[in-house]
């Protein structure tokens, strides 16, 4: 079935930092990988997303990169602050019936914690 | 706020038990998602509805259904439960349930579930 693997599972950086994540995923009909920060407690939060037809993508201090081929995707956090302390995750979508159905599928997410 | 609303926010309820959680989406989105999210866990994908069909389904147990209305609320029944169907079970909408159409999936805030 489709399977999306996320790394690592924990990532600890100095403020200022970069932290990098990264995902795979098995299912070859993906389109879309959004990804997702939640805090302790809160519902996910879409913080940046890529579609299949494009290679990279930036805003401010984040930027996702997606490689189709490899079937893999990364998160970049640039100077990072406490406030970006939190468990982030990727997912990728694969539609199933056309514009109707799809599943979303997650990795297993990363705890981000950046140190002052 | 996402426009995702999700009640109640909090249950408890005995083993054995039989819930309704319930979900109402983004004005203007058609499709459904339902998550489960368990105690330092990912987020699990469990069926996801567009229109008032299933169009999706995930690794949802037999003793969980699931449905969404014309008036494009959903809910998802919990039956005979479990101590370990104590989670977090969240719903997300979209406009389409096709990523590359440019629609973001938006998540609700949760229903904390704790059987006892």
């Amino acid at each position: 079935g489709e399977n999306v693997e996320q790394h690592p599972s924990t990532l600890s950086v100095q403020e200022g930092d970069s932290a990098v994540i990264k995902c795979t995923y098995s299912d070859s009909a993906s389109n879309y990988f959004p990804w997702y920060k939640q805090e302790l407690g809160k519902r996910p939060q879409l913080i940046i997303d890529i579609r299949s037809n494009v290679g990279e993508k930036k805003d401010q201090r984040i930027a996702v990169t997606l490689n189709k081929t490899a079937k893999h995707f990364s998160l970049h956090i640039t100077e990072t602050q406490p406030e970006d302390s939190a468990v982030y995750f990727c997912a990728a979508h694969s539609q199933r019936v056309y514009n109707q159905g799809g599943k979303l599928i997650f990795g297993q997410g990363t705890e981000l914690s950046v140190k002052p | 706020d996402s426009g995702v609303t999700q009640t109640p926010k909090h249950l408890i309820t005995a083993t054995g038990q039989r819930v309704t959680l319930r979900c109402s989406p983004r004005s203007g989105d058609l499709s459904v998602y339902w998550y489960q999210q368990s105690l330092d866990q990912g987020l699990q994908f469990l069926i996801q509805y567009y229109n008032g069909e299933e169009r999706a389904k995930g690794n949802i147990l037999e003793r969980f259904s699931a449905q969404q209305f014309p008036d494009l609320h959903s809910e998802l029944n919990l039956s005979s439960l479990e101590l370990g169907d104590s989670a977090l079970y969240f719903c997300a909408s979209s406009v389409t349930g096709q990523g590359i159409s440019g629609n973001t999936i938006y998540f609700g805030e949760g229903s904390w579930l704790t059987v006892v």
